[in-house]
């Protein structure tokens, strides 16, 4: 079956160190985004793609930046994570238009 | 994309018909009604979406008012598995592919 995946489900890093979070889908999907979920704000949009070599800002894009380098994986990746970047991260993916969004299972990353 | 106002809990007894309403006043015309929801911890999950006709599916129904100002999403036989927090988003026809804006949603409790 098709599916979307994010690896690792679990990481702990430190201050200003890189940390790169995977996302892949198999359903051939065009667009795909990736959300940030904090207590007291809900999930919040960093970064979408409505295709290969496309990619966008969302609302809270600071301090992240992701690549579309193939219709399967968007990466998202903390250039240098600092403590307040500690969160749960689902990453997404949909067909064109307004198709449903299918969810990966999060990340959850910690930063010290 | 218009803004989306919501109870933030509601409990519901098991076997009963859970009824979680939202109002969405400046919607516009082009613009649809979607419902997700998201059982704890886990990614979010698509439930129903609609435009101005009600409409159901295996999980739930949806009715929106005839002015669209505000709609109710039904479970009709709420299950303790139904516990969650469930999210109605305003989604716009140019909004291509989704950029699905979510805001805090109604934590919903189903009691035995």
């Amino acid at each position: 079956d098709a599916e979307i995946t994010q690896s690792p489900r679990h990481k702990i890093t430190e201050t200003g160190r890189q940390v790169t979070l995977a996302c892949h889908q198999t359903w051939n999907h065009n667009n795909m985004f990736w959300y940030r979920q904090d207590l007291g704000h809900g999930l919040r949009l960093i970064h979408y793609s409505y295709g290969v070599q496309d990619t966008n800002k969302g609302e809270v894009s600071d301090g992240y930046s992701v690549s579309r380098s193939n219709t399967e994986d968007l990466p998202l990746t903390l250039e240098s994570a600092a403590s307040s970047q500690t969160s749960v991260y689902f990453c997404a993916s949909s067909e064109s238009g307004l198709g449903e969004l299918f969810f990966g299972e999060g990340s959850r990353l910690t930063v010290l | 994309d218009a803004k989306t106002t919501q109870p933030p809990s509601m409990d519901c007894a098991e076997g009963r018909a859970a009824n979680l309403p939202c109002n969405h006043s400046t919607i516009s015309g082009n613009e649809y009604v979607y419902w997700y929801r998201q059982i704890h911890s886990q990614g979010p999950q698509y439930i129903i979406h609609g435009l101005k006709n009600n409409e159901t599916n295996e999980m739930a129904s949806l009715i929106i008012t005839e002015d669209r100002k505000s709609s109710t999403l039904i479970l009709p036989h709420a299950t303790l598995r139904d516990t969650a927090v469930y999210y109605c988003i305003v989604r716009g026809f140019y909004n291509q592919g989704g950029k699905l804006i979510f805001g805090q949603g109604t934590e919903l409790s189903v009691k035995p």
